[in-house]
């Protein structure tokens, strides 16, 4: 398996932009998580997926984030509309169960300006 | 509240320097504890999982340990690729069930 892959890696937008963050999860992983890395505030969980289905989205920061999983193997992070404060690397991961170890991809670093 | 705490921020060692990272945790019912590594530009690789205090795992030149209020990870003999970012993580209950990480140690080993 490739593991977790993530696109694009880099994107930079005006504020204001619709923004989509898309994720592979490795075949099989029940749970796929969706985190924001920023210096100040370091590694956030923002939801997470079991089965397709989200259990905790209380990590989401407001309603101009919106994360969806149509199927076992895609899943979306959307950003609508945009600002410079979303600006950070964030990070899609999938783990067979809850408390076991996740796969991180590589990451989006997002810069809106 | 449960909380993860990581110390200290930074960490500049010279190559085979030995020393310890500390990740102090307060969680009501541990499920257990992780570590992951991160190097620059990528996502966080995971090292090690600890579930109960006394447990001992070992990787090449880092072992990490768990008590009932920590946990470490004990570098020994450190070469100049180990140097990256190290985060401990724990799951909490806020709501739903989560892994909540550490703000991480960032290790810098000097040829």
């Amino acid at each position: 398996d490739a593991g977790v892959i993530q696109s694009p890696r880099h994107e930079v937008t005006e504020m204001g932009q619709e923004v989509t963050l898309r994720c592979k999860p490795i075949s099989g992983h029940d749970y796929l998580f969706w985190y924001r890395q920023t210096m100040m505030r370091g590694l956030e969980l923002l939801i997470y997926f079991n089965n397709n289905v989200p259990i905790d989205d209380s990590g989401m920061p407001e309603d101009r984030f919106s994360a969806k999983m149509p199927n076992a193997s895609f899943s979306t992070l959307k950003i609508q509309p945009s600002e410079p404060r979303d600006s950070a690397v964030y990070f899609c991961a999938s783990s067979l169960e809850l408390y076991t170890e996740a796969f991180f991809g590589q990451g989006t670093r997002l810069t809106v300006v | 509240e449960d909380q993860v705490t990581q110390s200290p921020e930074a960490l500049r060692l010279q190559e085979g320097e030995s020393s310890s990272l500390n990740c102090s945790y307060t969680v009501s019912g541990l499920r257990g504890l992780f570590w992951y590594r991160q190097d620059p530009g990528k996502g966080p690789e995971f090292l090690f999982t600890l579930y109960s205090a006394g447990e001992e795992k070992e990787k090449e030149r880092l072992k990490a340990t768990l008590t009932k209020k920590e946990s470490f990870l004990h570098i020994t003999a450190p070469k100049p690729e180990d140097s990256a970012t190290y985060l401990c993580a724990v799951p909490v209950i806020q709501g739903a069930q989560k892994l909540v990480f550490g703000q991480g140690t960032r290790l810098t080993i000097n040829p």
